[in-house]
């Protein structure tokens, strides 16, 4: 079955500490994106690649890195200088580019111990 | 003008009732709509596609008002299940950057 699959579905966060959280499609899509929702928000875009070894910051990238080694796979680290982590972080793809719907992981969920 | 704006509700309606959202963007230029869905504590999944001559499914009808820059969703004879948060998604305002997504407007179906 094609799709985007995010791993671990729920995440604990030690203060100072650095995690990674896991994305990875494989409906051949060009384009990934990574989101943050905040309970009872909309969603918040942290990054977006459209190509290999290419990508964009979006609304809230700081305390984020991400990388797009492969086409298959983004994945995002929310490092110790984002102060306020806990969220549910999605993951989405596109064909053919930004301007198309992206089809959305199941999503991780990130708390603070 | 925000380049995406909805009315985040809730409508509360009762089962079998026809309810509709609007959706307001600000990019005179733009061609390509959609309605999502998101369900509590779920990732939103896609519902609809809105082109210049509008869309329907079922009892799910999307429109688009170019004269007056928005969006509509129509759900006719509303089931408990309908309950649900709907985001509208616009292109951007500048150049090559990804859609944008409303913060959404939440339904609740009541029995």
């Amino acid at each position: 079955d094609g799709g985007i699959t995010q791993s671990p579905k729920y995440l604990f966060r030690k203060e100072g500490q650095n995690v990674t959280l896991s994305c990875e499609q494989n409906l051949n899509h060009d384009a990934m994106y990574w989101y943050r929702q905040d309970p009872g928000q909309g969603l918040r875009l942290i990054y977006y690649s459209q190509i290999v070894n290419d990508f964009q910051k979006g609304d809230i990238a700081e305390g984020y890195s991400v990388s797009r080694e492969k086409k298959e796979s983004f994945p995002l680290t929310v490092t110790s200088a984002q102060k306020n982590p806990t969220a549910f972080y999605l993951c989405a793809s596109s064909i053919g580019g930004i301007g198309q719907p992206q089809h959305f992981g199941d999503g991780t969920r990130l708390s603070i111990l | 003008r925000k380049e995406v704006e909805q009315d985040p509700g809730p409508f509360n309606v009762p089962e079998g009732a026809t309810v509709a959202f609007n959706c307001t963007y600000s990019n005179s230029a733009s061609q390509s709509f959609f309605w999502y869905r998101q369900d509590c504590r779920k990732e939103p999944k896609l519902l609809m596609s809105v082109y210049s001559s509008g869309n329907e499914d079922g009892r799910f009808t999307a429109q688009l008002n170019r004269a007056s820059q928005y969006i509509s969703l129509l759900i006719r004879d509303s089931k408990l299940s309908d309950s649900a948060t709907y985001l509208c998604v616009v292109p951007p305002n500048s150049g090559n950057t990804p859609l944008v997504f409303g913060k959404g407007t939440r339904l609740s179906v009541i029995a």
